[in-house]
Order: structure tokens, then sequence, then C-alpha cells
């Protein structure tokens, strides 16, 4: 079965801490992306990579980076972690636009509080 | 930009019902679309992926149909179950985008 596996399901971090999560997927997929859930807001993108070490801004980036070293890892950074960037990050995968059937396919969430 | 609205934003129903759920996008050129599940606190399970070749796809209980000329997607639940309770998404894109835009969801309660 298919994965997009996050390494954390909750996290506390304190303000100013720099923050990483990490997504790692098993399906050889091309597309990674970052999304962050909030209430009444929806889903908002952060960041997304379309082949390793390529990386593209969302509607919503600042505050934020990102890593593509492995094509199988895409690794969102928070330079300085604020009480703003309380929130659920999503993680997901999907092949080239190219390729016939593919859908994006996300992982668990990371839950997580900025105190 | 393009926009996806979900109608209802809630819905409660009594087990058995079917029901259906709307999302409808701003720019009907839509590629590919996806209706999603999330439980709470939970992420995305995908349900359906209507292609760009392809008008509706159905799984069990569920179909999902796409109107291109209107820009509009139903998700359609057959004799629906406490089990079916949850947030239901769609999402889609356009030709030569990489970035799938999320409706809000509808949030279903299925009462037994």
């Amino acid at each position: 079965d298919v994965k997009v596996t996050q390494s954390s399901r909750y996290l506390v971090k304190r303000t100013g801490e720099k923050v990483f999560l990490e997504c790692v997927q098993d399906m050889d997929h091309e597309n990674m992306f970052w999304y962050r859930q909030d209430p009444g807001l929806g889903l908002r993108l952060i960041y997304f990579s379309y082949d390793v070490k390529m990386k593209e801004k969302g509607d919503i980036p600042e505050g934020y980076s990102v890593s593509r070293e492995k094509k199988e890892r895409f690794s969102l950074i928070l330079e300085s972690a604020s009480t703003n960037q309380t929130s659920m990050y999503l993680c997901a995968s999907s092949l080239s636009q190219g390729a016939r059937g593919y859908g994006y396919t996300f992982g668990s969430g990371t839950r997580l509080t900025v105190v | 930009k393009q926009e996806v609205t979900q109608i209802p934003a809630a819905l409660s129903v009594p087990e058995g019902e079917n029901l259906v759920l709307n999302c409808s996008f701003t720019d009907s050129a839509i590629y590919n679309l996806q209706w999603f599940r999330q439980d709470p606190g939970k992420g995305l399970t995908s349900l359906l992926l209507i292609q760009s070749s392809q008008r509706e796809q159905t799984s069990g209980r569920l179909n999902a149909s796409l109107d291109k000329s209107s820009g509009r997607s139903t998700l359609y639940i057959a004799a629906s179950q406490p089990g079916d309770s949850a947030t239901y998404l769609c999402a889609g894109y356009g030709a030569g985008s990489y970035q799938l835009t999320f409706g809000k969801g509808t949030k279903l309660s299925v009462i037994p």
C-alpha cells in the first residue's frame, strides 16, 4: 500500500525555535506538497516541489522554507516559530501531471502547537 | 484564481438515507477532481478520483460525478451509515497546474 509518512503526529515547540517537519513518500512521486489546515480557512498551500532540489511558493510561504534533497523526502522548516503557526500541517505527494490516473496521497498530519 | 465552494457546510441525516454533497468551481476548466474524507484530527483519505477523460467514478456506496460544462461535482452516498460521519472535501486543478485547490468541506453526521 502506498504511503506518505509524516514523522511526528503531535509537536509542541516554543516561540522562536527552529522547527523541522519531515515527510517521506514511498511511491516514487515527483510532486510533493505542504499544506496547513485551520478552522474556517480550509487547506492552504505553503510550498510544493515538482523535482529534487526544486521548490515553488504556494499561497502562504511567509515564515516557512522547504528542502528536498532526495526524491522521497520533503521537509518543511519554520525558521523561527510563532504562535500564529500553530496549526495542522499536511504533506501530500502525486505523480507528475503527465501521468495518467494520478491523484494526491496525503500523510496523517502533524498537529503543531507553538507556545 | 480557482475557488471551490462546497454546499452544505454541514449535514445531519438519519442512518440509511441517501445523500448528495455538492462542489462547484469558479473556473470550470477542471483537469482532475478528487474527493477526500477527513476524520477529526486526521489526514485526508482519497475516496474517488475523476480524471480528465472521465465523467464519474464509483466505489462501493459512493458515486462522484463531474459536469465540466458547469464546473460542478456531486458526491452521492447511498444507504448512509454512522461510520460515514466525517468531513468530505472536494479538490481539483486545471491542465498545466500542479496545485490542488480545496473546498472547505462538508461535515456529515449520520445519526444511528
